[in-house]
């Protein structure tokens, strides 16, 4: 079936530390993903994206991470910052443009 | 240049009525598409609208509808609400059709619809 995200609701973290989030695809079609941050009361915003002919792309401070064989995606974040607590979730674009999202990951940062 | 803006904010609606909610784009922005989020599914994608036109739409029933303006506003309109419509109805815009989310979009802040 299609299903995307791993059930992980909340990663804690230590400020300055790096972040690892997780996300699995189901869908081998899927050309195109996304990463999205969505603080609270407020609408996602788009953070990285990545192609399906990569298999990794950089950005300030995020790394995305695609494995195709496996169908794992992830989010690196280097040295966390309070201002990186929110909800974190991937999205991915199969051929057909239909899109499905993942449920999320709250990052929750440690002082 | 301001953003997506979404109005209501924040709205309480009985089952059997309808509700429309409307969202600004980014200026010269000229696509929008409506989500739908809720604890439970997640974000899941309603329909796109550029030119007028639906473009793409999502696995919604009918009662889910939507609409495009001249000047790129838009509105989506759910009739007979059930209590499962509760959720938060986030309006996102972008300067091209998205061929799904290829193109970068901007999300406004959403409209809470409690349904009771």
């Amino acid at each position: 079936g299609e299903n995307v995200g791993l059930h992980l609701p909340t990663l804690s973290v230590q400020e300055g530390d790096n972040s690892i989030i997780n996300c699995a695809y189901s869908n081998s079609a899927s050309d195109y993903f996304i990463w999205y941050k969505q603080e609270s009361g407020k609408g996602p915003q788009f953070i990285i994206d990545i192609r399906s002919n990569m298999d990794k792309r950089q950005g300030q401070r995020v790394t995305v991470l695609l494995n195709k064989t496996v169908k794992h995606l992830s989010l690196q974040i280097a040295a966390t910052q309070p201002g990186d607590s929110a909800v974190y979730f991937c999205a991915e674009n199969m051929w057909d443009d239909k899109i499905i999202f993942g449920k999320g990951t709250r990052l929750h940062i440690l002082p | 240049k301001a953003g997506v803006t979404q109005t209501p904010r924040y709205l309480i609606k009985t089952r059997g009525q309808q509700v429309t909610l409307s969202c600004s784009p980014i200026s010269g922005h000229r696509s929008v598409s409506w989500y739908q989020q809720t604890p439970g599914q997640g974000l899941q994608f309603l329909f796109e609208y550029f030119s007028e036109t639906q473009r793409n739409k999502g696995n919604f029933p009918g009662r889910f509808s939507g609409r495009q303006f001249s000047n790129s506003r838009s509105e989506m309109n759910v009739s007979t609400l059930e209590l499962g419509d509760s959720a938060l109805y986030l309006c996102a815009s972008s300067l091209r059709p998205g061929q799904g989310i290829r193109e970068t979009q901007y999300f406004g802040p959403g409209t809470r619809l409690l349904v009771l």
